[in-house]
């Protein structure tokens, strides 16, 4: 069954520094998204993406985050100068259209 | 915000009992969800249940969802340990808003 990947699955890096998670979403799909579940907490939205352009985003996703999808296969959630409240796990979704197919996540550690 | 919540926020059962979990919103919808999360994983899509319909199954899932109380419910009947995990509603306007989980327990 096709699944939506992510690398690295556990990713440290030193506060200050730019990090870059990796998914590759299922391949017929034509939304893409990147969530955020900081430990203990609930999901939270960070931004979609449709037809190569952001197509709605939340107020945490500012200025230090930016979404590539750099050829046909890969979506790219960039966190630039990291801060340790960035800490968490990071899922990236694709959807056909309404049901959302998750990623394993990729848990960021800001040290 | 379109945010679902659940409640309750931690549920402890016996195999073999049922488990129902709710889950409130806000705004209007386009049609309610709900995903499972294993400790430390990803999430995984349970069933989606339309603004139109009432009632859902799935196996041993049945969601219901009351639009004029913005409500909805999702029963686990004959439980196993297995089904311990968090439950999320999520509703879909746009995107998808998760509420805060139910952290469901089940006891061998």
């Amino acid at each position: 069954e096709p699944e939506v990947t992510q690398t690295p699955s556990h990713q440290v890096t030193q506060m200050g520094q730019e990090v870059i998670l990796r998914c590759v979403p299922i391949s017929n799909h034509l939304y893409f998204y990147w969530y955020r579940q900081i430990l203990g907490q609930k999901v939270e939205f960070l931004v979609s993406f449709y037809n190569n352009e952001i197509s709605e985003k939340s107020e945490i996703f500012d200025d230090q985050f930016s979404v590539e999808r750099p050829d046909g296969s890969n979506f790219t959630l960039k966190i630039r100068s990291t801060k340790l409240e960035d800490s968490a796990m990071y899922f990236c979704a694709s959807s056909p259209g309404d049901l959302g197919f998750f990623g394993q996540g990729t848990r960021l550690t800001v040290v | 915000s379109q945010q679902g919540e659940e409640d309750p926020q931690a549920l402890s059962i016996q195999e073999g009992e049922n488990a129902t979990m709710n889950c409130s919103y806000k705004t209007s919808i386009n049609n309610l969800q709900w995903y499972r999360q294993n400790s430390g994983r990803g999430l995984v899509h349970l069933i989606l249940i339309r603004s139109n319909e009432r009632e859902k199954h799935s196996g041993r899932l049945r969601v219901t969802l009351d639009t004029s109380k913005k409500s909805s419910s999702l029963l686990i009947t004959a439980s196993r340990a297995a089904d311990t995990a968090s439950y999320f509603c999520a509703t879909r306007g746009g995107k998808l808003i998760f509420g805060q989980g139910t952290e469901l327990s089940v006891k061998p």
